[in-house]
Formats: structure tokens, sequence, C-alpha cells
């Protein structure tokens, strides 16, 4: 079964730095998606960037870019010039490939990140 | 686009009482999702449905819960004979798949939720 570990409950930082959060996964299987969603307190997730696991280049959204190490199963996310509305739940998940039948996301626990003034 | 809406978007229910979630995905998405979140943790899949066929349920998904998609359009979840253990927020979640897709970006609602006194 796929598993998805997120080992940072909270994170800080201040604004226009940079922050890393971090996801580990473990699958058997070689094609799957990975995503990071951001949930806003009181308002709905969203999707902040995907990875497909076959494109060794590493996905990039504006000021979102992912570290996609396939070998280690990490899927990190850094966030670049932080802002105040980045403060947010942010999830790791993953899906596996359409083939397999399913599309059943499995997530992490979640890190919350809180942007500094 | 309007979006993923759910309704109510709070409900509090007595222990044994019935509850029942609507759902409407974004127009044109032939996927919908059911997902489980309690707080402090990721979404956990419930069931998805492709057009109106339920194609996947979890085994979180007792007895006591049903979900429907009739015509293919909204969704509904009810759950019978609530219990303590059922409060959380339900989120409900759709995306476009076609044949042959190689991704699966799901989009979702601002999710219901359900506390159980």
């Amino acid at each position: 079964a796929q598993t998805v570990t997120q080992s940072q409950p909270e994170m800080s930082v201040q604004e226009a730095e940079t922050v890393t959060l971090s996801c580990t996964y473990d699958t058997s299987e070689n094609n799957y998606y990975l995503f990071w969603y951001k949930q806003p307190p009181s308002r709905q997730m969203i999707l902040v960037i995907r990875q497909e696991a076959y494109k060794q280049q590493n996905a990039t959204e504006n000021r979102f870019s992912v570290n996609f190490q396939k070998a280690a199963k990490s899927f990190s996310l850094k966030i670049s010039d932080s802002q105040l509305g980045d403060t947010a739940m942010y999830f790791c998940a993953f899906m596996k490939h359409a083939t397999s039948g399913t599309y059943k996301y499995i997530f992490g626990t979640g890190t919350r990140l809180k942007v500094l003034a | 686009d309007t979006g993923v809406s759910q309704d109510p978007r709070h409900k509090i229910t007595k222990r044994g009482q019935n509850v029942t979630f609507r759902c409407d995905p974004i127009s044109e998405h032939n996927r919908l999702y059911w997902y489980r979140q309690t707080l402090g943790q990721g979404p956990e899949f419930l069931t998805y449905f492709q057009n109106e066929a339920q194609l996947e349920k979890s085994r979180l998904l007792s007895d006591r819960f049903s979900a429907e998609r009739p015509k293919g359009s909204f969704s509904t979840l009810e759950i019978q004979r609530t219990e303590q253990g059922d409060s959380a927020m339900y989120l409900c979640a759709s995306s476009l798949g076609q044949a042959g897709d190689s991704g699966n970006t799901i989009y979702f609602g601002e999710g219901s939720w359900l506390t159980v006194v």
C-alpha cells in the first residue's frame, strides 16, 4: 500500500524568505503522480503544483518549485519569496497512474506553514 | 465556472440521526470523489464515481454510509445512525477525466462540517 509522510507538523518563515516543506512516500509503482495542495484557514483546498513521476525535470509554478528525487521517494516543496497569503496547511499527495484503474489520492498529514510579517 | 459546491456547509446532529450532504461538481467534470478529513489529518478517500457509476469504495465507508450520483451530475452522501466518530469534514472533489488521460488533477469544494453530539 502507498503511504505519504510529512514529518514537519508546523513551520514558520519570515515574509520574503524561502522555505522548504518535506514529503516522502512509499510505493512499488513506477508510474504515478505527486501533488502539493494548499488549504488556507477555513478555505477550500487548492492545487499548488503537480509532478509526473516519469518526468525528470522538476515542476515549477511561479514562486513554487519541487525537488523530486524518485530513487529516494522524496518530493519537497520550495516556496520562494514567501508571502502572508501563503499561510496555510500544505498537503502532499500521491496518485497511481490512471492505467492502474484507480483515481484515489493518498494524502499526508500536512504541514502547517505560518508566514511571519 | 462556479467550482465545486457543497451543502450544507455545517451540520450539527444528534447521535443516531441520519444526515445527507450534497455535492455539485464543476459542470463538465465526469469524475466525483468524496473524502473525509478530521482535525490534524489529511483527507482520506471514501469513494469515487465516474459519471453515475460508483467505481471505488474505501473500507472506511461502512454500511452506514451510502453515496449516489444519479444521472452523473450532483452526488449525495448519506450517513445513517450517526456516531460521534463520524464528526469530520466531508470533502467533495471533481475532475475531468478523458480516455487515456495521463493525470488527474482534482478540484475540491469547501467541505461540509459534521458535528455529532
